[in-house]
């Protein structure tokens, strides 16, 4: 079973703060992992894409992949009331992508 | 780019009727796109992958002959939700596959939210 493991949350931080999600996966034959952003009784929408060991950076956003360790996340700095949702990790290779149940970010102003 | 449409946005129906939606990449075209089901406060489901051209694969459990999907085109997938029932209310959304830049991307439809009286 090809599995992404997410902690569901709550997250809570305050309003100016680094928001840190985190995600493992079980099939090292993933190749590309995506962090997708959903609002409450909307659909996900994707932010940020990694293929690669290392850092990417996106505005306020950074991926962070760790293939060695199976692990990726996600920093979201200066945190806004905005920023809260669902944040769904995916990791997929050739045929389809996995998602995890995605962890619930609250911003507190 | 990459943008993803369905249609209806919600629909209302009485028990027992069938239902359609469609799901249309708009600027590019996709072998392969995926149905998702997700209930209130619950993650997505994946309940098939539609290959354009050839048959639909489902996911344990969820009913081909109750979920009918087909992929005529490049560009767009249905989803019929056939003799609907309450318990078949759902937020169903479909996704579209782009292979870009040596990896596969998805995107996400704005979802069809389904109320089956």
């Amino acid at each position: 079973q090809k599995e992404v493991e997410q902690n569901s949350g709550p997250l809570s931080v305050p309003e100016g703060a680094i928001a840190s999600l985190n995600c493992t996966y079980s099939d090292r034959g993933s190749q590309s992992f995506f962090w997708y952003r959903q609002y409450s009784g909307k659909s996900p929408e994707l932010i940020m894409f990694i293929y690669s060991n290392g850092d990417k950076e996106d505005g306020r956003f950074t991926a962070q992949l760790n293939k060695a360790s199976q692990y990726v996340s996600l920093l979201i700095r200066d945190s806004q009331p905005s920023d809260s949702a669902t944040y769904l990790c995916a990791a997929g290779g050739y045929q389809k992508v996995t998602f995890g149940i995605g962890t619930k970010l609250q911003v507190i102003p | 780019g990459a943008v993803v449409s369905q249609h209806p946005s919600w629909v209302i129906c009485k028990s027992g009727t069938s239902v359609k939606i469609e799901c249309r990449s708009l600027d590019f075209q996709a072998t392969t796109m995926f149905w998702y089901r997700q209930f209130p406060k619950q993650s997505l489901m994946l309940m098939a992958t539609s290959n354009e051209g050839s048959k639909a694969t489902y996911e344990q459990g969820v009913e081909k002959d109750k979920f009918l999907i087909n992929h005529a085109s490049l560009t767009l997938s249905t989803l019929t939700v056939t003799s609907a029932h309450p318990e078949d209310s759902s937020f169903y959304i479909c996704s579209a596959r782009e292979y870009r830049g040596g990896h596969n991307e998805q995107f996400f439809g704005p979802g069809t939210r389904l109320t089956v009286l």
